[in-house]
């Protein structure tokens, strides 16, 4: 099965500041890969799909590259309120895995 | 509005049986492939299971695979996961969760979970 994982496992950062994270999957799943944001005591939120295209209503700060085996997540200006956890996930076949998560906090 | 409600948590015994529920409301159910998503307290989400919205159909995590099983009946709206030889590291809360297009298998609704512990 395809491994999933994430980098780094947590971050903190200052507000106004961009910040990346990194999901990479054991064997190529072209673009198939979802973005996930769970805060703190919520369920998890669909951000982005196909690796790029980010879901309705979620702020043009948040964008998602990527191909292969190798994608991004990134948040240009954090913002307090996206303190919360981040999960990739591949969609590709079966298992449809989710990488281990990236926390994020406010320095 | 779309909305997914779990039943059944329930504090187990090692080697318990546990069946929950997941009733579904607000889109056309049989359409939408389903799954269960789990999280272990203070960790990650964990895919357990998915199933296709009509036809047999299944997909399982490899710690599931064998003690667990999703049905569905579109009838009733509702999503089920028969879970079997249950052990310690199945203790989490188990989420509901909607695909977002046809058997694509990415979720765009959730439930709020259900708690599952299961120890002696």
């Amino acid at each position: 099965d395809i491994q999933m994982t994430q980098s780094p496992s947590s971050l903190s950062a200052s507000v106004g500041d961009r910040v990346t994270i990194t999901c990479r999957a054991s064997q190529g799943i072209t673009n198939t890969l979802a973005w996930y944001q769970q805060k703190p005591g919520k369920v998890p939120k669909l951000l982005i799909t196909a690796a790029s295209t980010l879901q309705s209503g979620v702020p043009s700060r948040f964008s998602g590259s990527g191909s292969g085996t190798e994608f991004t997540l990134t948040i240009n200006s954090l913002q307090p309120e996206d303190v919360a956890s981040y999960y990739c996930q591949k969609y590709d076949s079966a298992p449809f895995t989710f990488g281990p998560g990236t926390k994020v906090d406010i320095k | 509005e779309v909305q997914l409600v779990e039943s059944g948590g329930d504090l187990v015994q090692p080697g318990g049986s546990l069946r929950l529920s997941c009733a579904a409301s607000g889109f056309s159910f049989g359409d939408y492939a389903m799954a269960w998503v789990r999280q272990a307290p203070g960790k990650g989400l964990e895919w357990v299971s998915g199933i296709i919205g009509r036809g047999p159909t299944t997909y399982y995590a490899d710690s599931v695979r064998g003690r667990f099983t999703i049905s569905r009946d579109n009838s009733e709206n509702t999503l089920y996961l028969h879970m079997n030889s249950l052990r310690a590291e199945d203790t989490a809360v188990y989420y509901c969760a909607k695909d977002w297009a046809r058997n694509k298998f990415y979720f765009d609704y959730w439930g709020q979970g259900t708690l599952v512990a299961v120890s002696s």
